[in-house]
């Protein structure tokens, strides 16, 4: 019920290419659905995060989109970049009820490699 | 400090023997996670303190695991009599607490224990 599974575990594209990363969940009470973005030897950062009331959310090359009916969302990287190259985790959690908190379900991370 | 910092970065010990780990969160951040990296799995949540409440000890996997949070400052993450499979990087993180709205987790580094 508290899963996240992300696929692919990796991921190699050319630069200029289309990353994409797909994430799906069961719990339907989750309501709050982050991208962290994590380099080697360092701690995840957040890279951009959806609610469910919206289907699509752009921040510059980066897109999250949301289909909730499928319990689904992905993350595309448009004109990929080898700086890019990182660990990518989503996640979900529960912000329903006011707690605002942060216990985040994690995917098990794609490694994504662009290749210059 | 500008970010969270944790230490050591790398810890090798052997099994049987009891390890701390710390954790030093951004000044003003008063929520503490504790999370845990293995290899090739994603963020297991650990534990999480929010100001004076009771932590939320629900992801610790077995009674050999403790933390505890003094002055709701600095975090110390114990275990005892290690076993091989506690091998995994332990990720700190920090976020403000909001009314509502989602926080934002801000990683450390991450501690490296290898079990021999």
């Amino acid at each position: 019920q508290q899963q996240v599974k992300q696929s692919p575990q990796s991921l190699i594209v050319q630069k200029g290419g289309i990353s994409i990363i797909n994430c799906a969940y069961e719990n339907t009470a989750f309501d709050y659905f982050p991208w962290y973005q994590q380099f080697p030897g360092k701690g995840p950062a957040l890279l951009i995060a959806i609610r469910p009331d919206v289907s699509e959310k752009k921040e510059g090359r980066f897109t999250i989109s949301f289909n909730k009916s499928a319990k689904q969302f992905s993350l595309h990287i448009m004109d990929s970049q080898p700086g890019d190259s990182a660990t990518y985790f989503c996640a979900a959690s529960e912000l329903a009820g006011g707690t605002s908190y942060g216990k985040l379900t994690f995917g098990q991370g794609t490694i994504l490699t662009v290749h210059p | 400090g500008a970010g969270v910092s944790q230490s050591p970065s790398n810890k090798v010990t052997e099994k049987g023997k009891d390890v701390e780990l710390r954790c030093d969160p951004i000044s003003g951040h008063t929520a503490l996670y504790w999370y845990r990296q293995s290899l090739g799995q994603g963020l297991e949540f650990l534990i999480y303190f929010q100001g004076n409440s009771a932590p939320d000890k629900s992801g610790l996997p077995s009674d050999r695991f403790s933390a505890e949070r003094t002055g709701g400052s600095v975090s110390t993450l114990t275990i005892q009599r290690t076993q091989q499979e506690d091998s995994a990087v332990y990720l700190c993180a920090s976020s403000k607490s909001r009314v509502s709205g989602a926080n934002v987790l801000t990683f450390g580094a991450g501690s490296r224990l290898t079990v021999l």
